[in-house]
């Protein structure tokens, strides 16, 4: 079965508004990261938060293991924001799980 | 800081035929990894290779065979081609560490 899932499959958002994206996972993990992909571009990694919260500037990422869930939240978007964002878990030898994304559109 | 180059960018390929994908990377990474990512999908490991000459098989593998004869390099051959296949090579390089993984801007296939 499906180990990551991620919703909502796409957003569509005005400049300015927020956003939270969500990440559920039923396997147990070493570790989890959430990656930004451009269209047509490579994937960045944003997070690797395997617990608790991280921030970085109006990015927010929470993961709350026992509950197997981790969250995404961006604040005041801006048109820059659109792409991909991807879900991952990390296994032995950094293996990565995907999930399938969650694709953004922020419009002006 | 370090770079990961994958070549071709773009590789257009008949039905049938072999083709090879190229991976450079200068981090000095351990770990390297080929993905295939195709059109509302996840990406999906094909190989992976831990140290020179090493080779590890991921979820996707069949179809495919792969190279690591230098730490600095990773190849994948596609060994068939199959008609109207479309999609995206990812290659990325880590280190033990989970925080540390870096994906070069991919190779995009297309099977005519």
């Amino acid at each position: 079965g499906q180990q990551v899932q991620q919703s909502p499959a796409s957003l569509v958002l005005q400049e300015g508004e927020n956003a939270e994206l969500q990440c559920n996972f039923s396997t147990s993990l070493n570790s989890m990261q959430w990656f930004y992909q451009r269209p047509g571009g490579s994937l960045v990694s944003l997070f690797y938060n395997p617990s608790g919260t991280k921030q970085s500037g109006r990015l927010t990422s929470t993961t709350v293991i026992k509950e197997r869930r981790s969250s995404l939240h961006i604040s005041s978007s801006q048109t820059t924001d659109s792409g991909t964002y991807l879900c991952v878990l990390s296994g032995s030898f950094n293996k990565l799980t995907f999930g399938a994304g969650t694709r953004l559109a922020v419009c002006p | 800081g370090g770079i990961i180059t994958q070549t071709p960018k773009f590789l257009i390929g008949q039905e049938g035929q072999k083709l090879t994908l190229k991976c450079q990377q200068n981090f000095n990474h351990d770990t390297m990894y080929w993905y295939r990512q195709d059109s509302g999908k996840g990406l999906r490991l094909i190989y992976y290779s831990i140290t020179e000459n090493d080779l590890q098989k991921g979820d996707l593998s069949e179809g495919y065979d792969a190279s690591r004869e230098k730490k600095s390099s990773f190849s994948l051959t596609v060994t068939s081609a199959q008609k109207n296949e479309m999609a995206v090579f990812l290659c990325a390089s880590s280190t033990d560490s989970n925080s540390d993984y870096t994906f070069g801007s991919g190779t995009r296939l297309l099977v005519i």
